[in-house]
């Protein structure tokens, strides 16, 4: 593979449910992200990883939590989902913290 | 508070009609502005990086320039092709990264 991979592409998932989105990367990049994508909002980072071991909050943590125990991994994890989760999901990667974001082909997820 | 403002939210042009596109923004001490296109379904696709006022990017019919309160992205005879959502972002000190709603483009042949 080249590039960023998601799973799963689409989920349903029920209220209070935990839910973890996966995203790898196959480019050694040190930098990785995650945002949700909704209507009238853009895109709003959630989470980031600056380098393996570390992690740091964006715009809209509340909610989520994430891990990088490698360089390559980088889950997103909803301990109890809400209907106000319902979103689409992009994780991205860069080089470093200063370079140009690759970005995830999504997940979409819906929380009823 | 970090903010950026794209306009206008939807823009539809004749094949070869140039125009250009809106990033407004405010953020203290921009560490960079960042141009994407993105595709219905898909994910957003890097196209520039400015990193200073004056600087300026090109590539094929599109051209990206930076202020120090906003950033312009030209369309020079575009074609049905370049048809997607433009999407601006910016990179604060904290390593934030803020985007903007988009501009719709649609190019009619």
């Amino acid at each position: 593979i080249a590039g960023i991979t998601q799973a799963p592409t689409s989920q349903i998932l029920a209220a209070g449910r935990r839910m973890t989105l996966r995203c790898t990367q196959d480019m050694r990049h040190n930098a990785m992200y995650w945002y949700r994508q909704d209507l009238g909002l853009g895109l709003r980072l959630i989470h980031y990883s600056n380098t393996a071991g570390t992690t740091g909050k964006g715009e809209v943590p509340d909610g989520y939590s994430v891990s990088r125990a490698n360089t390559d991994d980088f889950p997103l994890t909803l301990a109890s989902a809400v209907p106000s989760q319902t979103s689409v999901y992009f994780c991205a990667s860069s080089r470093s913290g200063n370079n140009e974001q690759f970005f995830g082909p999504g997940t979409r997820l819906t929380v009823l | 508070e970090d903010q950026v403002t794209q306009s206008p939210e939807a823009l539809r042009l004749q094949e070869g009609e140039s125009s250009s596109l809106n990033c407004s923004y405010t953020v203290s001490g921009l560490r960079g502005l960042f141009w994407y296109r993105q595709d219905p379904g898909k994910g957003p696709e890097f196209l520039f990086t400015l990193y200073s006022a004056g600087e300026e990017k090109e590539k094929e019919r599109l051209k990206a320039t930076l202020t120090k309160k906003e950033s312009f992205l030209h369309i020079t005879a575009p074609k049905p092709e370049d048809s997607a959502t433009y999407l601006c972002a910016v990179q604060s000190p904290g390593n934030q990264f803020y985007f903007g709603t988009g501009t719709s483009l649609t190019v009619i042949p």
